[in-house]
């Protein structure tokens, strides 16, 4: 089973900071996804990132994945307090396409 | 509007009472899933199926029994619940397995005693 680490696990900023957080593999991902998951709901998809090198962006949310596709990152820009909630990132197995893999995630809290 | 619904939303039990958590989507997809999510773990999978009459193990199967008699239904049977089955538990769909999106209920919150 591919393992995914994300870090930090626990994040509180002020608003208006900038943050980033880590999602890491110990194989090539075939793809990556990234989920927002807020209390009491589901996880709801961010984006999906395929192409090693690449960059994506969403208002001020930027995601990067590596050019060895090991590793994805999310970057947040002058965070908000409706940016707090657990953020997942996840991956079909390479081998197995019913197969899905999440990370532990990380817990943002974004204060007034 | 396009929805995977769960039920029951909390449920309370005790240990060796058989339940069957349901869950139901309306969006016509092939692929679903079971993860439970617990504390430090993030999303385990469960169970998955591929469409109808084909099931699979995910990760952490135990303890678990699922059904895909028609494409909407994915029901997860508990059949004898055991306290290390407490868990917040997420059903979820795809238009197919692999890069699509999922779409996740609500959840449902189980407390077996």
């Amino acid at each position: 089973t591919q393992l995914l680490e994300q870090s930090p696990q626990f994040l509180s900023i002020q608003e208006g900071e900038n943050l980033t957080v880590y999602c890491n593999s110990s194989s090539v991902f075939s793809s990556l996804q990234w989920y927002r998951q807020e209390p009491g709901e589901g996880p709801v998809l961010l984006v999906t990132v395929v192409t090693g090198g690449e960059v994506k962006k969403l208002k001020r949310l930027t995601f990067q994945f590596g050019d060895a596709r090991k590793d994805s990152s999310l970057h947040i820009t002058a965070a908000q307090p409706g940016d707090t909630g657990l953020y997942l990132c996840a991956e079909a197995s390479n081998t197995n396409a019913g197969k899905s893999t999440f990370g532990d995630g990380t817990t943002l809290t974004v204060k007034p | 509007e396009a929805q995977v619904t769960q039920n029951p939303r909390y449920l309370i039990t005790v240990t060796g009472k058989k339940l069957t958590v349901t869950c139901s989507q309306n969006m016509n997809h092939e692929y679903m899933s079971w993860y439970r999510q617990d504390p430090g773990l993030g999303l385990r999978q469960i169970y998955y199926s591929m469409n109808v009459e084909v099931t699979d193990k995910g990760d952490v199967p135990e303890g678990y029994k699922v059904s895909r008699k028609e494409k909407r239904n994915f029901p997860l049977i508990l059949e004898s619940p055991s306290p290390n089955q407490t868990s917040l538990y997420f059903c979820a769909s795809s238009l197919a397995a692999g890069a699509n999106v999922l779409t996740f209920g609500a959840g449902s919150r189980l407390t077996v005693l």
